[in-house]
């Protein structure tokens, strides 16, 4: 599974834009990456999953470039309730191989203010 | 409404008095795991499960048990219990199948004391 590496912590003011950059040089070509959300004593929630270029939800966009070692997560017009921590997991889709672990680093606490 | 549930929310137990905390999906998932999360050290996977019958280690199963009798259910079990398994538990499944699986879905948690 790929190494990923992002910033451990990032302020921001509401009704702005926050943009998350995770680093996975290694990342191998079969590997999807996935950022989960994590709110204090809850469970980690799927927020957004690719493989290249853009993805856009109702929550987020997710830029993957053309080498995909990098990936940034977009929260637009962020509220005081997005605080959180961010977690950029690679690997690959089809895991039976890989043992059914997703991995998860220190992830990206963001915290908004008012 | 699609979901995993951990029971209980919140435990305080003594030194060696066993315990299973429960864990239920209603997705029909295949794969479930069990993870801890502690200060400074992140989410670390303590056992998963491929299908019914079908579990092994993550990366801290010690002192911890769990088994896979039906799909939905996937218990934790510390026969043991000691200080150091104080923590916050987190169960999760999510499905073999689709370009989605990488779609976890966790349960609210289960904050164990162990004194």
């Amino acid at each position: 599974l790929a190494k990923t590496t992002q910033p451990i912590s990032m302020d921001s003011y509401e009704g702005q834009e926050v943009n998350i950059t995770c680093s996975h040089n290694n990342i191998a070509t079969n590997d999807y990456i996935t950022w989960y959300q994590q709110f204090p004593s809850q469970g980690p929630r799927f927020i957004i999953q690719g493989y290249k270029t853009k993805v856009t939800n109702e929550v987020a966009s997710l830029f993957i470039p053309a080498d995909r070692k990098s990936s940034t997560l977009s929260l637009p017009r962020v509220s005081l309730s997005d605080t959180a921590v961010y977690y950029c997991l690679v690997g690959e889709v089809m895991i039976k191989a890989a043992g059914n672990k997703l991995t998860f680093g220190g992830g990206t606490r963001v915290l908004v203010k008012p | 409404e699609a979901q995993v549930t951990q029971n209980p929310r919140y435990l305080i137990t003594v030194t060696g008095k066993k315990l299973t905390v429960t864990c239920s999906q209603n997705m029909n998932h295949e794969y479930m795991s069990w993870y801890r999360q502690d200060p400074g050290l992140g989410l670390r996977q303590i056992y998963y499960s491929m299908n019914v019958e079908v579990t092994d280690k993550g990366d801290v199963p010690e002192g911890y048990k769990v088994s896979r009798k039906e799909k939905r259910n996937f218990p934790l079990i510390l026969e043991s219990p000691s200080p150091n398994q104080t923590s916050l538990y987190f169960c999760a499944s999510r499905s073999s199948l689709g370009a989605r699986n990488t779609e976890a879905f966790f349960g609210q948690g289960t904050r164990l004391t162990v004194v």
